[in-house]
């Protein structure tokens, strides 16, 4: 069963980096059926995804936070990573890694399975 | 980008069926995809593609999509099934963009 698992500093300095892990468990990471994506949700708000990245290295970020945001990929550790810079309040939120599934033709797209998540705080 | 819009929430009977909407253009050329959040926990797949389900998840839980309108039915709502439910969608640009909609809190009365 695969499973999926962040890690990472749970409070950041203001104008620091965030970098959050998350480690792929039980599959493989270089399968060429999925992308793998990371999403935040601040405290009681909603969902809002971060960005995605294919094994070979191909990423994709939300339009509003591309200028801040780095994914990355490791194969060799079965790993996927998110920096996010110059990070303010407005950044704590829990953030989620999850495996991205797609159907032949990309109409048609799910999050599944998801990390537990952790939660990132931002402050001095 | 894209915005997929739902209403904040909604109340049902137990036993009951309730229908939760998602709006937005990316949903006339892409499918949607839902999660149920409880407290504390990581979101749950519950339906994709045209009327998909996960391995685990009850029959209860149906999807449908009619022009830039997708929604979630629950047929015999449980109270278990309280929870959050977000839409999730391609965005409508093309590229490999998404966006979740806005969140539906679901109450089992």
């Amino acid at each position: 069963q695969l499973q999926l698992q962040e890690s990472g500093p749970g409070l950041v300095k203001p104008s620091e980096t965030l970098s959050l892990t998350c480690t792929v468990s039980g599959g493989s990471i270089s399968s060429s059926s999925y992308y793998w994506g990371w999403i935040r949700q601040p405290p009681g708000k909603g969902l809002e995804w971060i960005g995605s990245i294919y094994y070979s290295g191909s990423t994709y970020y939300n339009p509003s936070l591309k200028s801040r945001v780095t994914i990355s990929v490791d194969t060799s550790k079965n790993q996927f990573s998110l920096k996010l810079s110059s990070v303010t309040a407005a950044d704590t939120a829990v953030y989620y890694c999850a495996r991205l599934g797609n159907n032949w033709n990309y109409d048609d797209n799910w999050f599944d399975p998801w990390g537990q998540g952790t939660l990132v705080t931002v402050s001095s | 980008s894209s915005e997929l819009t739902q209403d904040p929430a909604v109340s049902v009977a137990l036993g009951q069926t309730v229908r939760i909407t998602c709006q937005g253009d990316s949903l006339r050329s892409y499918y949607a995809s839902w999660y149920q959040q409880k407290p504390g926990q990581a979101p749950v797949l519950v339906i994709y593609g045209k009327n998909n389900r996960p391995s685990g998840i009850p029959d209860r839980f149906s999807g449908s999509s009619s022009g830039n309108t997708a929604s979630l039915t629950i047929t015999g709502a449980q109270a278990e099934d309280e929870a959050d439910y977000y839409c999730n969608s391609r965005d409508s640009s093309g590229n490999h963009l998404y966006v979740f909609g806005t969140g539906t809190k679901v109450t089992v009365l």
